[in-house]
C-alpha cells in the first residue's frame, strides 16, 4: 500500500462547478498536510498548508483534514477555466523544511 | 527577487552515460532538495542537501548523488542512465534557518529523457 492515495481522475467540470479533491494515507505520523497546484511545464506551487486536522479556508479554497480516517480533501468553490491543473497532496511528519510524501496528482479540467 | 532556477530546462541522453542538473535556491534560502516526477505521477524525495551535506536521503540508489556549493546552489547527478530515469527532475528550496518555514519553493524542474 502507497503512503498516500490521490486519485488521478482526471476530472473535468464546468465554470462555476464546487469541485471535490481527496487523499488518504496510512501513515498516522503525517502531521502537515499540504495541496500544490501544478500547471503544465511548471513545478508544483503551494495552495494550502493545514496542520493536524481542522478546516482552513482562503478565499474559494477550503482544505479539510480528517486525521481519525487518515482523510484529506481540498475543495474549490465557483471554479474558473484558470483553475485547470494538476492537484498534488503532500504531506510530513514534522513540516518545514522535511521531505514531502505526495499523492499521484488528480488533472482538473474547468470548461468554460 | 528571483525564485528557484534550474538548468537545463530538457535534455536528451543516452542508457549508460552521465547527467548533471543544476538548481540555484531562492534567494534567503539554504536548504536545496531534488524530487524526481515520472510522467503522471507525483514527486519522489531524491535527497536534500544543507550546509553542504546531504542531510535526508529517500529510497534511491547510489546512482544519484548531489553536491550542494558555498553560495547554497546544487548539483544533483545521475550515473549509468536508465530508461526509467526518464522523467521531470524538481528542485525545491526552503529554509532550516530562523523562523519556521512550511513552504518549499520548487523550481520548473529539468525534463530528462534517456533513450
Amino acid at each position: 500500500q502507497k503512503e498516500v492515495e490521490q486519485d488521478p481522475g482526471p476530472l473535468s467540470v464546468p465554470e462555476g462547478a464546487i469541485v471535490s479533491l481527496n487523499c488518504t494515507y496510512s501513515n498516522s505520523a503525517f502531521q502537515y498536510f499540504m495541496w500544490y497546484r501544478q500547471y503544465s511545464r511548471k513545478g508544483p506551487e503551494l495552495l494550502m498548508y493545514t496542520y493536524s486536522s481542522g478546516n482552513k479556508e482562503d478565499g474559494r479554497f477550503t482544505a479539510q483534514v480528517d486525521k481519525s480516517s487518515k482523510y484529506i480533501s481540498l475543495f474549490i468553490r465557483d471554479s474558473q477555466p484558470s483553475d485547470s491543473a494538476t492537484y498534488l497532496c503532500a504531506m510530513s511528519v514534522t513540516g518545514g523544511s522535511e521531505k514531502l510524501v505526495f499523492g499521484k496528482g488528480t488533472k482538473l479540467t474547468v470548461n468554460p | 527577487d528571483a525564485g528557484v532556477t534550474q538548468s537545463p530546462t530538457h535534455l536528451i541522453k543516452t542508457r549508460g552515460q552521465q547527467v548533471t542538473l543544476r538548481c540555484s535556491p531562492k534567494s534567503g534560502h539554504d536548504t536545496v532538495s531534488w524530487y524526481q516526477q515520472a510522467l503522471g505521477q507525483g514527486p519522489q524525495f531524491i535527497f536534500q542537501y544543507y550546509e553542504e551535506e546531504e542531510r535526508q536521503r529517500g529510497n534511491f540508489p547510489d546512482r544519484f548523488s548531489g553536491h550542494q556549493f558555498p553560495n547554497y546552489s546544487s548539483e544533483l547527478n545521475v550515473n549509468a542512465l536508465l530508461l526509467g530515469d526518464s522523467a521531470l527532475y524538481l528542485c525545491a528550496s526552503s529554509t532550516l534557518a530562523g523562523a519556521f518555514s512550511y513552504e518549499q519553493y520548487f523550481g520548473p524542474g529539468t525534463r530528462l529523457t534517456v533513450t
